[in-house]
């Protein structure tokens, strides 16, 4: 099992570019998450789909959009990206039933 | 509002002494709180986890401890590592998740360890 994947892992945008992140996850969870972690901070939650065909905003969700594709894919779009969404974006997912969250590796996205 | 915090930014040690990281959290309604360690350019990593009806758990070289009365929640690593150099951030699980699984992070400690 490859576990979560994101992609890309690292993009630079300029300011008003749109960009998708994708994630991927091969473990069969109902539940996936997006959270985006600035320096010295701890993670911070944007959307999550608590199952297929749900999703429901986070703590952070201003500028962002999500897709649950499928049941596998969970993706954040920025529609225009602004310098203040620089920053570390990891995907998790979790099996329905249990609490722990599995996390992909991240995408580090600069915009400039 | 609920918060969960960690004690202190960074945390040195000496390569096979005992490390033990803090937490202390807001929410007495949570029943699940979960630490995780991340390594430099990459994702958080389950490291070990514990529910509120226990007070204490063990896991390979690992141990999470649960104060419910004061709400604190430690890490102890035996024997550290340079390996285990990284953040740690534990997270419980946000008041009315609703099985939606939402968890709230502290803001991490970061674990040096020195050979």
């Amino acid at each position: 099992n490859a576990g979560v994947t994101q992609t890309p892992k690292f993009q630079v945008l300029k300011t008003g570019q749109s960009m998708t992140l994708q994630c991927a996850q091969d473990m069969n969870h109902n539940s996936m998450y997006w959270y985006r972690q600035d320096p010295g901070m701890g993670l911070r939650l944007i959307y999550y789909s608590a199952s297929e065909g749900t999703t429901d905003k986070g703590e952070v969700p201003n500028g962002y959009n999500v897709s649950r594709l499928n049941k596998r894919e969970f993706s954040l779009r920025l529609e225009s990206a602004a310098p203040s969404q620089t920053s570390v974006y990891f995907c998790a997912s979790r099996k329905t039933g249990t609490d722990t969250q599995y996390f992909g590796p991240g995408t580090r996205l600069t915009v400039l | 509002g609920e918060s969960v915090g960690l004690h202190l930014p960074t945390l040195s040690v000496q390569e096979g002494d005992n490390s033990i990281i803090n937490c202390a959290y807001s929410n007495s309604a949570s029943d699940y709180f979960i630490w995780y360690k991340q390594e430099s350019g990459k994702g958080p990593q389950f490291i070990i986890d514990i529910r509120s009806n226990m007070d204490k758990r063990q896991g390979q070289r690992v141990t999470v401890l649960l104060n419910k009365t004061v709400k604190h929640l430690s890490l102890q690593i035996a024997a550290t590592q340079p390996g285990d150099s990284a953040v740690y951030f534990c997270a419980e699980n946000d008041e009315g998740s609703s099985n939606t699984g939402k968890l709230i992070f502290g803001q991490g400690t970061t674990l040096q360890v020195k050979p």
